[in-house]
């Protein structure tokens, strides 16, 4: 089955502290992309980070972050210094050529000033 | 740099009626995809256009149909409306030469099924 998993509905993290969002998926495939996408109150989808399956490095956009274990089928998104812009629904998702798009149900993240 | 447009923003249609979404691309961008995105969940991928030909389907039924013209604008159709197909729809293009499933999204279009 081609999924994306999110676990956590709902995350709340203190303003200037660091939290980590879940995302669990699965593939049969070698060759895809996995993204984070950030979904504020306005709807517009942005995206936030992406990392290519075949690159072993973490990927790293200013504070956002990803901890990708390629085996274990895990993505997770760091936020450090989180800040009130912050809060939105964040979706991960995985592409490829065959399967397109697939999106997780998303966690909703509160930031607590 | 326009973005991705979409029309209408909010609409309600009744059961059984026939509804058409559309959606400019972003300058440059060649390639268009549509999402259904019901509430409170992930959006779901209904179809991707490239160069005016269907190049992915996802799992909907066919009265789901769509459109891309020369200028890289497209419409989504959805033909005998059932309350189910009340959902956020997203439209998201994606540039000539990008990088592999980076997409541009619009702000969607709010579609209410009485």
């Amino acid at each position: 089955a081609q999924t994306v998993t999110q676990s956590q509905p709902e995350m709340s993290v203190q303003e200037a502290e660091t939290v980590t969002l879940s995302c669990t998926y699965d593939t049969s495939e070698s060759d895809y992309y996995l993204f984070w996408y950030k979904q504020p109150p306005s709807r517009q989808m942005i995206l936030v980070i992406r990392q290519e399956a075949y690159k072993q490095q973490n990927a790293t956009e200013n504070r956002f972050s990803v901890n990708f274990q390629k085996a274990a089928k895990s993505f997770s998104l760091k936020i450090s210094d989180s800040q009130l812009g912050d809060a939105a629904m964040y979706f991960c998702a995985r592409y490829s050529g065959t399967y397109k798009y697939i999106f997780g149900t998303g966690t909703r993240l509160k930031v607590l000033a | 740099e326009t973005g991705v447009t979409q029309s209408p923003t909010h609409l309600i249609k009744t059961r059984g009626q026939q509804v058409t979404l559309r959606c400019s691309s972003q300058s440059g961008h060649n390639t268009v995809s549509w999402y259904q995105q019901a509430l409170g969940q992930g959006p779901q991928f209904i179809f991707q256009y490239y160069r005016e030909e269907e190049n992915g389907r996802g799992n909907f039924p066919p009265r789901f149909s769509g459109l891309q013209f020369p200028n890289y604008s497209s419409e989504l159709n959805v033909n005998a409306l059932e309350l189910d197909d009340s959902a956020l729809y997203l439209c998201a293009s994606s540039p000539a030469g990008g990088r592999p499933g980076e997409l541009f999204f619009g702000e969607g279009s709010r579609l209410t099924v009485l």
